[in-house]
């Protein structure tokens, strides 16, 4: 079955800093993937989407994330942290069950003044 | 454009009670979701429409939840009676098309925050 691993549910990073998310997933189809950013006390939105296209995907709010078939890693980027990145970061497969959407179980990012 | 709608954003329900929740999808969507966010977790998938069809709803506890999407619009999510393990954020999701195999994008609502005391 479809799954997601986020590797660490607390990440904290200083202001300007790198931003590296990590996920792993496992599907036994080729699978979709994507990253979605929760705000507190609001729902989910789309930062960007893996779909069999380029393997490096570039998203919304300076982030990107590159598919890693070999690892099995999707694992999100962005250069330089700001403090309005701070928010819980989602990471989601399509894959063996391909009727669902499975998520991971979320990283929170915290960034540092 | 207007966003997926929820109400109510917060509920407050003694265990065995019962409590509903609703949802405006995005205009033309065909396809509804639900999902049950419990503190700490992902989201987690409760049932899925096509229109007024159910497409998916494999892991809705149906001895106590039900959903409806009458006319193939809005959509209504029940809980009777309600536990203490039902709290949880519901978040309520639409698609111009299923995702299956796609590259459709879900877009979610606020959700509604349901405490069972």
């Amino acid at each position: 079955a479809q799954s997601v691993t986020q590797l660490g549910s607390h990440v904290s990073v200083s202001e300007g800093a790198l931003v590296l998310l990590r996920c792993n997933y496992s599907s036994s189809v080729p699978p979709y993937l994507f990253w979605y950013v929760q705000y507190p006390n609001q729902g989910l939105q789309l930062l960007l989407k893996y779909t069999s296209a380029a393997t490096l995907v570039k998203g919304i709010n300076g982030f990107e994330a590159e598919f890693k078939k070999s690892e099995t890693s999707f694992h999100l980027t962005k250069p330089s942290a700001h403090m309005s990145d701070a928010a819980e970061y989602f990471c989601a497969v399509i894959g063996d069950s391909a009727r669902q959407l499975t998520f991971g179980s979320g990283t929170q990012l915290t960034v540092l003044p | 454009e207007a966003g997926v709608a929820q109400s109510p954003r917060y509920k407050i329900i003694e265990k065995r009670q019962s409590v509903a929740f609703w949802c405006n999808p995005i205009s033309g969507h065909a396809t509804l979701y639900w999902y049950q966010q419990i503190l700490g977790q992902g989201p987690k998938l409760l049932i899925q429409f096509q229109n007024n069809g159910v497409v998916d709803d494999s892991q809705l506890p149906k001895d106590r939840f039900s959903a409806e999407r009458l006319k193939g619009v809005d959509s209504t999510l029940k809980i009777q009676p309600a536990k203490l393990e039902d709290s949880a954020v519901y978040l309520c999701a639409s698609s111009l098309a299923p995702i299956w195999g796609s590259q459709e994008t879900q877009y979610f609502g606020p959700g509604t925050r349901l405490l069972v005391l």
